[in-house]
């Protein structure tokens, strides 16, 4: 089974651009969440998908920060204009619907330096 | 959301097992205790979830006492491939809230 995908791995933006990460899910993962992890921190949920709608946005700093999951599969965050503390390891994550909704599969992240 | 309380770090050699606690004193009726672990340039891979008693599966065991104020991961003879960050989660829904973590290092 292939696990969540991201890309890209790693960016360099200079501060004012804007970026923009991609997921996939696992197959029949319904569930698809954002997280946001700074360096000596635990990951922080940005933003929660059932399907193609949004669950929990209230973490999501939606002056700059946004995120579509269109057809209910991948998904892209994007970050406009992009600022120094948004340097971070983004990290994508999908759960299957049922007993074990709890489990989340992680991709392996995308690393943002911003400059 | 229970807040939880982990040790920063642990340190511990190859073969021993060890033993992290979490201590969750407003843990609710309806949240469940979760487990994560994290190497490092990876994503939080999940361990192990419990709501009560004793939890075993083929990576660790997790151990709830009857007033679930706190609980107790354990790695049974950890190697050097344990080294990594371990998380502690209480919750009830989806949404995790990830603290800062124990790191367990392990030498040989």
């Amino acid at each position: 089974e292939a696990g969540v995908a991201q890309s890209p791995r790693y960016k360099i933006i200079e501060k004012r651009q804007s970026v923009a990460f991609w997921c996939n899910p696992i197959s029949g993962h319904a569930t698809l969440y954002w997280y946001q992890q700074i360096l000596g921190q635990g990951p922080k949920l940005l933003i929660q998908f059932q399907n193609n709608g949004v669950v929990d946005d209230s973490q999501l700093p939606k002056d700059r920060f946004s995120a579509e999951r269109l057809k209910g599969v991948d998904s892209t965050l994007k970050i406009q204009p992009a600022k120094l503390e948004d340097s971070a390891v983004y990290l994508c994550a999908s759960s299957a619907p049922g007993p074990r909704l709890y489990e989340q599969y992680f991709g392996p992240g995308t690393r943002l330096t911003v400059t | 959301l229970a807040k939880t309380t982990q040790p920063i770090s642990m340190d511990s050699y190859e073969g021993q097992e060890v033993n992290i606690t979490c201590s969750h004193n407003n843990i609710a009726t309806n949240d469940y205790i979760t487990w994560y672990q994290q190497f490092p340039s990876q994503g939080p891979r999940f361990i192990i979830q419990g709501y009560k008693t004793k939890v075993t599966n083929e990576v660790a065991s997790l151990f709830i006492p009857a007033d679930r104020k706190s609980s107790t991961l354990s790695l049974p003879r950890v190697s050097l491939s344990d080294t990594a960050v371990y998380y502690c989660l209480v919750g009830a829904g989806t949404a995790l809230i990830f603290g800062k973590g124990t790191t367990l290092s392990v030498s040989s």
